[in-house]
């Protein structure tokens, strides 16, 4: 079974200038999750959908940033435009279902530098 | 904001020890708690989960859980030098379902 995909996986853009990630998570999960990841830090949840609604978007910085899962399975979250702070790891995962022992798996992440 | 708080370490053990991971949360209403292994540039892949109180066994992994004293840990025996990276404690929200992971801890394991 394949698991939960990302690109790309590194990305450098100068400040100001727009970044789109892709994610394609495990078949069947219908519960996607973007986090962001600072250095020595763990992640933090920036959105989460069940299929196509955006459940949980509290933590997004909705001024640039900007998330859609369109026909409840790939998801895309874009910056634009980005700054100096948003460099850092952005996870997707994917979860069968939320429950009490519901279990996220992870992409393997985009790092973005912004310079 | 409901936080998760971790020794960040490094904790570092010998071959063949016990590690102790700890990790407390402030959120009295959450139901259950996952610990989370990250290799340096990797993704973060779970170990095991637990939501009852008292101990969970999987392999060398023991997770225990006091909801009382709002404290769980991860104990790693005959720890192994693979088993050096970050452990991430992850605790999800009595309402909401989000998951809120503390910092980490880094394990050393020295041969």
């Amino acid at each position: 079974e394949a698991g939960v995909v990302q690109s790309p996986r590194y990305k450098i853009i100068e400040k100001k200038q727009p970044v789109a990630f892709w994610c394609n998570p495990i078949s069947g999960h219908n519960t996607l999750y973007w986090y962001l990841q600072n250095l020595g830090q763990g992640p933090e949840l920036l959105i989460r959908y069940e299929n196509e609604e955006a459940v949980d978007d509290s933590q997004l910085p909705k001024d640039r940033f900007s998330a859609e899962r369109l026909k409840g399975v790939d998801s895309t979250l874009k910056i634009q435009p980005a700054e100096l702070g948003d460099s850092a790891v952005y996870l997707c995962a994917s979860s069968l279902k939320a429950g009490l022992g519901e279990t996220q798996y992870f992409g393997p992440g985009t790092r973005l530098l912004v310079l | 904001q409901k936080e998760v708080e971790q020794n960040s370490g490094p904790l570092s053990v010998p071959e063949g020890a016990i590690a102790s991971l700890n990790c407390t949360y402030s959120d009295r209403g959450s139901q259950s708690f996952f610990w989370y292994r990250q290799y340096s540039g990797k993704s973060p892949e779970l170990i095991m989960f637990i939501y009852s109180n008292g101990d969970k066994e999987d392999g060398r992994f023991t997770a225990q859980l006091n909801k009382a004293s709002q404290y769980v840990s991860l104990l790693i025996r005959d720890s192994q030098p693979s088993d050096s990276a970050t452990y991430l404690c992850a605790v999800k929200e009595e309402y909401g379902n989000k998951l809120v992971f503390g910092a980490g801890t880094i394990l050393r394991v020295k041969s």
